[in-house]
């Protein structure tokens, strides 16, 4: 089993719709994020979360948004989903220890195309 | 504006002989690098990392080089083998944390039997 987990793999949404991609991972690790990445472009970051409680806003954040139900879960919503955030998402995790971050583990992605 | 850039979208080696795959950085204060490998419908998977106190750094058959004053890095692999064949990432970061990585474009790239 993948230790960073992403459903669903693949998704086809319709403009204006609310859409939940979920995240979650066995590695016991304390951060997470979600990036998008798309052709052309490197991986871009959405959002980060340090732990549960800490939240916050990457490169690219306008028209995501983001719950960190646990400190093994973390969602991202498009609220209104529209044909421009048709990308492959990806969840990351990594640990943080003696003051540095290890590497990031990525999840397999989700791909999400908006019609 | 791109802070890294990985010029060449792709590139082809023969089996057994080295690629070398170049990263271009803007940002002066980025002092920590990565290089990422994707293979289809998978994630990036972490490969070699270098710091800025460095120039060099090996793991196995993957060097990555770091020329600080020319803003330029290299992920050199040798020999290369048919299992090489995947999308590479070049990665930067200032103060290295995760959620400061700014990724390259990438580079495809394949391995000829």
């Amino acid at each position: 089993d993948a230790d960073v987990t992403q459903t669903p793999r693949n998704r086809i949404t319709k403009t204006g719709k609310r859409i939940m991609l979920e995240c979650s991972q066995t590695k016991g690790h304390d951060r997470m994020y979600w990036y998008r990445q798309d052709p052309g472009l490197g991986l871009r970051l959405i959002y980060y979360s340090f732990d549960v409680k800490d939240i916050n806003k990457g490169e690219i954040s306008d028209g995501y948004s983001v719950s960190r139900q646990a400190q093994a879960k973390f969602s991202l919503s498009l609220e209104s989903a529209i044909p421009n955030q048709t990308a492959l998402y990806f969840c990351a995790t990594s640990d943080h220890r003696e003051g540095r971050d290890t590497e990031a583990f990525f999840g397999q992605g989700t791909r999400l195309t908006v019609v | 504006d791109q802070q890294v850039k990985q010029n060449s979208p792709s590139l082809s080696v023969q089996e057994g002989r080295i690629s070398i795959l170049n990263c271009d950085y803007t940002n002066s204060m980025f002092d920590y690098f990565l290089w990422y490998k994707k293979y289809p419908a998978e994630g990036p998977t972490f490969l070699i990392s270098i710091s800025s106190i460095k120039d060099k750094n090996e793991d196995g058959r993957f060097t990555v080089f770091l020329n600080k004053s020319a803003k330029h890095l290299s992920l050199h692999i040798v020999p290369s083998q048919p299992g090489d064949s995947a999308v590479y990432f070049c990665a930067a970061s200032a103060d290295f944390g995760n959620e400061k990585l700014t990724f390259g474009t990438g580079t495809r790239l394949t391995i000829i039997p």
